[in-house]
């Protein structure tokens, strides 16, 4: 079946750095990917939807500088958080649909649980 | 804008059988799947209807009336495993938007 990995599963930083989070598709090409976020006890949240080639394309509320997303291949995304801060500790999951399935479920990555200090 | 509404809390005992119903109102609609998802766990696919009535997989079933704007998942014999969250999600053609999420509790 679909898998979609993702890395790191867990990531702590401090206040002001960097974090790149990346999503692979590992058995099939994904020419757009899924950016969610979920705070605790709390549903999926769409950030931003990732095109293979093209820029990304952010729900709104979601600051593109912030949360920098690069589709560079079809089986590889990233979501950079630029400058965290506390309030984007979140768990961040990324999904992709693998278009020869017929069911239309979409495979998820496992998440990163990002805590900023 | 997409809104998906759903009981935020459901208990029943092992056994039994619970259905967790979800109110949709969505700009484009293609249809509506229905994930799991343990703590601190990935979501997994359950089930997905793009057409009314009733779509049977096991010990889980999923209904969609696309004139209410309404589905539920139903699930049988429930299990102590069974505990978790079960998100509905509704497919606009392009991404998916997630409802509210029911968090189960399945009690001896």
């Amino acid at each position: 079946g679909a898998v979609v990995s993702q890395h790191p599963s867990r990531v702590i930083c401090k206040s002001g750095t960097s974090v790149k989070i990346e999503c692979r598709s590992l058995d099939f090409q994904a020419t757009t990917m899924f950016w969610y976020r979920q705070f605790p006890k709390k549903s999926l949240m769409l950030m931003a939807t990732s095109n293979e080639g093209s820029k990304a394309t952010y729900e709104q509320g979601v600051e593109k500088d912030k949360f920098l997303i690069n589709h560079a291949s079809l089986t590889l995304s990233t979501l950079t958080v630029t400058s965290a801060h506390p309030e984007d500790s979140s768990f961040y999951i990324c999904s992709a649909r693998d278009h020869g399935r017929l069911h239309h479920g979409y495979t998820f990555g496992s998440g990163t649980r990002l805590t900023v200090v | 804008g997409q809104s998906l509404e759903q009981p935020s809390e459901v208990t029943a005992v092992e056994g039994a059988i619970v259905q967790i119903n979800c109110t949709y109102q969505t700009s484009g609609f293609y249809g509506l799947s229905w994930y799991q998802q343990h703590d601190g766990g990935a979501p997994t696919f359950l089930s997905y209807n793009a057409l009314d009535g009733l779509e049977e997989t096991g010990r889980f079933s999923s209904f969609l009336s696309r004139s209410d704007s309404y589905g539920y998942l139903l699930l049988q014999e429930l299990q102590m495993k069974d505990s978790a969250s079960y998100f509905c999600a509704v497919y606009t053609g392009n991404q998916f938007y997630f409802g509210t999420g029911t968090s189960l509790t399945v009690i001896p």
